[in-house]
């Protein structure tokens, strides 16, 4: 079973508009990390933020937010007032504190936003 | 150079050839990744150094063979390919160890490979 879950494939905006994008998790342990990447078409992989599982705080970050739901096992992302260079793939990763070497990431949520 | 550097960036190679890729990191981190992203798939971790001994190898097929001299380098050694080895292999790296909470993974810019 899939242990993170991004459900929507791609998603199109238009510039301006708010974009939400999806992440469930699935984990026994109580104690987890819950990440979020961006890769852009040049491949490199760049970190967004990461969330232990006691810290349920919603975090803002200029344009982005990111909204931590233990009740519904998720961790969705949205970003405000999208721009162009938001175009990318987004990856919500998982990690568990008994196995830290190891990321269970999503399939990832490609974001086109058209000018 | 900073954070986690990759080369070479593109390599084109036929199945019989052998050719290394290789991962350095600038971090001070102790932990060292490959990951293999094909086209439609998810992430796949394929090799985890820690200190500089394999602590994880998902079943990856002996054709890739990885090499961790220190714990700023890391190799990944290819030999007899096949074309559905096509992919961007992307190397991170972590600060971790036991007693250690997990801590974020740091990426390089990855590897496009093609196997003719």
């Amino acid at each position: 079973a899939q242990k993170v879950t991004q459900a929507q494939t791609e998603i199109s905006v238009v510039e301006k508009e708010d974009v939400t994008l999806d992440c469930v998790y699935e984990t026994r342990d109580t104690t987890y990390y819950l990440f979020w990447y961006k890769q852009p078409p040049s491949g490199e992989l760049v970190f967004l933020i990461r969330r232990n599982s006691f810290d349920e705080q919603n975090e803002i970050s200029g344009r982005y937010s990111w909204n931590f739901q233990k009740s519904t096992s998720s961790f969705n992302f949205t970003i405000t007032a999208s721009q162009v260079v938001d175009s990318a793939v987004y990856f919500c990763a998982l990690s568990e504190a008994n196995n830290f070497n190891k990321f269970y990431f999503g399939s990832g949520t490609k974001l086109n936003v058209k000018p | 150079e900073t954070g986690v550097t990759q080369t070479p960036r593109h390599l084109v190679m036929g199945m019989t050839n052998k050719k290394s890729l290789k991962c350095e990191q600038h971090l001070g981190h102790n932990a060292m990744y490959w990951y293999k992203q094909s086209a439609k798939k998810p992430l796949e971790l394929m090799f985890v150094y820690s200190l500089e001994e394999r602590v994880e190898n998902n079943s990856v097929p002996s054709r890739f063979s990885p090499e961790c001299p220190n714990s700023s380098h890391l190799f990944l050694h290819l030999h007899t390919l096949q074309p559905e080895d096509s992919a961007l292999y992307l190397c991170a790296s972590s600060q971790a160890g036991r007693g250690v909470v997990t801590d974020t993974q740091y990426f390089g810019p990855g590897t496009r490979l093609t196997v003719l």
